[in-house]
């Protein structure tokens, strides 16, 4: 079984409308880390929420921290092409090993 | 993540030879991570290393995989004897020596892209 589990897998929308994807978990984290990777290249590290019931932003995208630090969510709003890639969750296990989740994989159609 | 650099890019190789992936870690970094990336998946662990000495290999294969961080040169990620399962893509991370945090501080290179014919 999958510790993290990002949902939906795939989704494919229009430019210029909004989406929100989920990583949810039965487990208590202490922090949560939100990474891209598009085609060809490797993750680039987007956020990391540490407290429970956190928001951050990052232009057009919004990062939430579940109150019980067991999930989190990533709303894009008025997305665009750019914005296409595989939209990945992690937590760290131990001190230094990542445990992500299998991916949401996101088309902006133009 | 443009400081980490792995070689090569694309490799090729026929079942039963031996694939050797590169990972040079940014300036200044002495902490080393591999990780696995099937299709339509993310990335699972596989080693951490520090420069001489395996840290965590909790993520290796038993058999045919190993890997290794010098004191100088590249971090080495090899598998024995390919098979088609191995064909993935193999990522390698660094980050800055005692004290740093995985989840902050590490960067990850470009990839290798292995495929066993």
């Amino acid at each position: 079984t999958q510790l993290l589990e990002q949902s939906p897998q795939f989704l494919s929308i229009q430019e210029g409308e909004n989406l929100t994807v989920y990583c949810n978990s039965s487990s208590v984290f202490s922090s949560l880390q939100w990474y891209r990777q598009e085609p060809g290249e490797g993750p680039v590290l987007l956020v990391t929420v540490v407290t429970g019931g956190e928001v951050k932003k990052l232009k057009r995208l919004t990062f939430q921290f579940g109150d019980a630090r067991k999930d989190s969510s990533l709303h894009i709003t008025a997305a665009q092409p750019g914005d296409t890639g595989l939209y990945l969750c992690a937590v760290t296990r131990g001190a230094q090993k990542l445990v992500f989740g299998q991916g949401t994989r996101l088309t902006i159609n133009p | 993540n443009a400081g980490v650099m792995q070689n090569p890019r694309h490799l090729v190789r026929r079942r039963g030879q031996e694939a050797r992936l590169r990972c040079s870690p940014m300036k200044g970094h002495s902490h080393v991570y591999w990780y696995r990336q099937l299709p339509e998946e993310g990335l699972k662990f596989m080693v951490y290393l520090q420069k001489e000495n395996i840290i965590d290999e909790s993520g290796m294969p038993k058999e045919r995989f190993s890997a290794e961080f010098p004191k100088e040169g590249p971090s080495i990620l090899r598998i024995q004897q390919v098979v088609r399962g191995d064909s993935a893509a193999y990522f390698c991370a660094s980050s800055p020596g005692q004290g740093a945090r995985m989840n902050t501080e590490a960067f990850f290179g470009q990839g290798t892209r292995l495929t066993v014919v």
